[in-house]
């Protein structure tokens, strides 16, 4: 157990729908981090908060958007789901961002499928 | 552009025997640093061991040990005495400046009998 939690574990959705992905970091992890794992695209980053502002994005699509709250759980919002959306996605946290070593600790992932 | 490059879609391995598995990366940030994460078929993302650019010895985590070639950007993982249980996917990454991590595509490792 890494202490990252994410709910819900899957989702089953429409496309054209907007669901709401949740993860609580690890205790005193600072950084949140959310990536997407697909099998035409592999595992890729989307977004990193640290302290509840947003630090660095990856090929996140513009239909998603996410935030950190101040007690440090992150919400990803998907909107508008496609079927290619369909996916695995992680949040990772870590204590804080640019040490010499900064492991990041994976949620379970939340399964997230499109029909 | 940062990259990580894992050749090896597939291994075999006998249980208690080494294995290999490799990984080349690719970047012009002289800090850097380089993790090997394990996914089940349960899907979970399981860190295994990491190396940083400056570290001067190769990384060691029980079984597990990271083969840490700089001049040639290889950071390769060995599992030594492999188990049924270390059969999974096994991902090399590496962490960029902006503390993302870049991942490789994976290598599903069999481990039989």
């Amino acid at each position: 157990d890494s202490g990252v939690t994410q709910t819900p574990k899957h989702l089953i959705t429409a496309t054209g729908q907007r669901v709401t992905l949740r993860c609580s970091p690890r205790s005193g992890d600072l950084s949140v981090y959310w990536y997407q794992q697909s099998l035409d695209q592999g595992l890729q980053f989307l977004i990193q908060y640290y302290n509840g502002e947003e630090r660095a994005k990856g090929n996140i699509l513009e239909r998603f958007s996410a935030q950190q709250f101040p007690d440090l759980h992150s919400e990803l919002n998907l909107s508008s789901l496609e079927l290619g959306d369909s996916a695995l996605y992680f949040c990772a946290s870590s204590v804080g961002y640019s040490f010499s070593y900064n492991e990041q600790f994976f949620g379970p992932g939340t399964r997230l499928t499109v029909l | 552009a940062q990259k990580i490059t894992q050749t090896q879609p597939g291994m075999f391995v006998q249980e208690k025997e080494a294995v290999t598995l490799d990984c080349t990366y690719d970047t012009s940030d002289p800090s850097y640093g380089l993790f090997w994460y394990k996914q089940p078929s349960s899907g979970e993302m399981i860190f295994l061991i990491y190396q940083g650019s400056y570290d001067q010895q190769n990384a060691t985590e029980g079984r597990y040990s990271l083969n840490f070639q700089k001049a040639r950007k290889s950071a390769n993982l060995v599992i030594s005495a492999s188990q049924l249980g270390d059969s999974a996917m096994y991902f090399c990454a590496m962490r960029d400046n902006t503390d993302k991590l870049i991942f490789g595509t994976g290598t599903r490792l069999q481990v039989f009998p």
